[in-house]
């Protein structure tokens, strides 16, 4: 079976420009999460989605965005890059958004110049 | 808001050196308590999932325990290939999975 799959593996923008990442769940899994891991951080959680809709968000500002679509994939935007968004995004999925867990994708390195 | 503290923050053993580590919790309403080991530029691998105080799990040299307070993660025996950076995660009544921040484990042949 096919794990949590994220594209692209890397991305290099420079400042203020706009990054979109791409994750696929696990099949049957309707939750999608994301996470942000700077360096000496840990994982920060940013946003999760669960059947289309945004069901909780991280302390992050609004400029983070995403969206769910109907087959449960997802899309994480950031606007206005800075260079302390250079970080591993990644990915999870579960089947519910309570205490199932969380299987998660490969990350996307996000580097900002 | 809910807490997580693993410790030490990094340790070495030698092949073979059984060890534990620690991870330390407060969370309100507790879900779920999960285990992850991550290798460098890698995503987490999901290793354990514990739901109540006393619950224990296994899977060839891991053994992960759970209390009230903190969980372990006893490591017996272990190889060079174990060493990867060990996470801790809890899920309380927001839902949201909460991180340590992670132990770094070294094993030497």
């Amino acid at each position: 079976e096919a794990g949590v799959t994220q594209s692209p593996t890397h991305l290099i923008k420079t400042r203020g420009q706009q990054a979109t990442l791409r994750c696929s769940p696990i099949s049957g899994h309707t939750s999608v999460y994301w996470y942000q891991q700077a360096l000496g951080l840990g994982l920060q959680f940013l946003l999760w989605y669960d059947e289309g809709e945004e069901r909780n968000r991280g302390n992050f500002p609004p400029r983070f965005s995403g969206r769910q679509f109907p087959n449960y994939s997802s899309e994480l935007n950031v606007n206005a890059l800075e260079l302390e968004d250079s970080a591993l995004y990644l990915c999870a999925s579960s089947f519910t958004g309570r205490a199932d867990t969380q299987y998660f994708g490969p990350g996307t390195r996000l580097t900002v110049l | 808001e809910d807490q997580v503290t693993q410790s030490p923050e990094a340790l070495r053993l030698q092949e073979g050196e059984s060890s534990s580590l620690n991870c330390s919790y407060t969370v309100s309403g507790l879900r779920g308590l999960f285990w992850y080991r991550q290798d460098p530029g890698k995503g987490p691998e999901f290793l354990f999932t514990l739901y109540s105080a006393g619950e224990e799990k296994e899977k060839e040299r891991l053994k992960a325990t759970l209390t009230k307070k903190e969980s372990f993660l006893h490591i017996t025996a272990p190889k060079p290939e174990d060493s990867a950076t060990y996470l801790c995660a809890v899920t309380g009544a927001n839902s949201k999975l909460t991180f340590g921040k992670g132990i770094t484990l070294s094993v030497r042949p």
